[in-house]
């Protein structure tokens, strides 16, 4: 079953504007990751952050996490026409297994 | 970071026969995962594959139906039996490197139809 819940699960925006997607999990885990994959591809790992962290910046993305709460965000600033893919969250727990959430598909429009 | 390979990069079966995926890594790694990709779905890890041991299986998922190998550090396989147009899926695999920090690096992907 998913550990995660991504929201929303679709997203368009135009070229220049910010996106930001959440991503919601339900048990305690060591780290949380974020990746994106284009139209059927394989998965690029983005950014991953770990259970102590509660911010994390790695370019134009930006994560958060917060524990307490047990959700996620992700930032991408100023998005480009290659920003459209989807992205999905996924939380690592013990033996380096990962859970991946619904994903939110991305659209930018040029 | 990993370069991984897979061969076929997809595939029309018909229902009732087997396709072998092979996953090849451009270095030595500890685990392999494989993962299921259903049309417009998430993914959903099948199994890990450790070298030398037998892989572990998730929730719903079985041996028979899904036999994998791992002969060496580089590489995996993984067999998909008996299909049904249900496995029609990307089959993707996917490595971390020793010693964390754990994120991991994905093939491109098997696309299976089975009609």
């Amino acid at each position: 079953s998913q550990q995660g819940e991504e929201d929303p699960q679709a997203l368009s925006i135009q070229e220049g504007e910010n996106a930001t997607m959440n991503c919601s999990y339900k048990t305690s885990i060591n780290n949380l990751q974020w990746y994106r994959q284009n139209s059927g591809r394989g998965l690029v790992h983005l950014i991953l952050i770990r259970s102590n962290e509660r911010e994390k910046h790695s370019g134009r993305l930006r994560v958060t996490l917060d524990t307490s709460k047990k959700s996620s965000s992700l930032l991408i600033t100023a998005s480009r026409a290659a920003d459209t893919a989807s992205y999905f969250c996924a939380t690592g727990v013990a033996g380096n297994k990962l859970t991946f959430g619904g994903g939110t598909r991305v659209l930018v429009k040029p | 970071s990993a370069v991984i390979s897979q061969k076929p990069s997809r595939d029309i079966c018909q229902r009732g026969t087997s396709l072998t995926i092979q996953c090849q890594v451009d270095s030595q790694v500890t685990m392999m995962f494989w993962y299921r990709q259903q049309p417009g779905q998430s993914l959903t890890l099948i199994a890990t594959a450790n070298q030398g041991s037998e892989a572990t299986y998730e929730s719903g998922f079985v041996i028979d139906k899904f036999p994998i190998s791992r002969p060496n550090l580089t590489f995996s396989t993984l067999t998909v039996s008996n299909m049904s147009p249900e496995d029609s899926s990307i089959y993707l695999c996917s490595v971390d490197l020793p010693g964390g920090p754990y994120e991991q690096y994905f093939g491109p992907g098997t696309r299976l139809t089975v009609t």
